[in-house]
């Protein structure tokens, strides 16, 4: 069972606030992943990440910015949320990249649903 | 990009049916996973597959990985109502790179 967490589940914020998404992970995974996704429609990559200190673009555009200071903990900001914003995010984590651990799977936590208004 | 497509994109069958769903892909991927999707969740792991021509089973379900690895399927034997869900597929064309996912399969189970 994997150890995934993500906090808020649901969040609802007017206009032009400033937000951060929480996601932890106790496996001491390298891999974490943001992923954003409309209800019942595909899943979208936004932001990656291989280990501390480093942070990648994902393959769909996106206002947020990521940190990961910590092996454990992947933050998401938006720093001026906008309706367009409304989604839910999607933490993952995965071993590697280390030798041997190319394929691992992804663990996904259970979300935060985002409303801006 | 890469891109998957899964079939079909949702179905209705009655509990107790077998349900067969799969994956395509214009490229060659080198692993294939299934994911099983519960409204408001995440996505949760059901198979992994490392291997052409692999077959691995979970309970009911069982998932193959393609011999051209350029598709997979997922098969769930006698349907029960908790079936119900989007199951995704997730194929990668490269280690260590990321994975890409279908639009999903939607699954109705109808008593």
């Amino acid at each position: 069972e994997a150890d995934i967490y993500q906090t808020p589940r649901y969040l609802v914020i007017g206009t032009g606030k400033k937000i951060t998404l929480e996601c932890s992970q106790t496996m001491g995974h390298d891999k974490m992943y943001w992923y954003q996704q409309d209800p019942g429609m595909e899943l979208h990559l936004i932001h990656y990440s291989y280990g501390v200190n480093s942070t990648e673009k994902g393959d769909l555009s996106s206002e947020s910015t990521v940190s990961r200071i910590r092996t454990e903990h992947f933050p998401l900001t938006l720093e001026s949320a906008r309706p367009s914003h409304t989604s839910q995010y999607l933490c993952a984590s995965s071993e590697g990249p280390r030798l041997g651990q190319f394929n691992s799977p992804l663990h996904f936590g259970n979300g935060t649903r985002l409303t801006v208004t | 990009g890469q891109q998957l497509n899964q079939s079909p994109q949702s179905m209705f069958i009655q509990e107790g049916e077998d349900v067969s769903m799969n994956c395509t892909s214009s490229s060659i991927f080198n692993t294939w996973l299934w994911y099983k999707q519960d409204p408001g969740e995440g996505p949760v792991l059901l198979i992994a597959l490392y291997k052409a021509g692999e077959l691995t089973s979970n309970g009911r379900l069982t998932a193959q990985f393609g011999i051209t690895r350029k598709d997979s399927f997922l098969n769930i034997s006698a349907s029960i109502p908790s079936d119900v869900g989007i199951y995704f597929c997730a194929g990668r064309f490269g280690y260590g790179q990321n994975f890409v996912f279908g639009p999903g399969t939607r699954l109705s189970v109808l008593p």
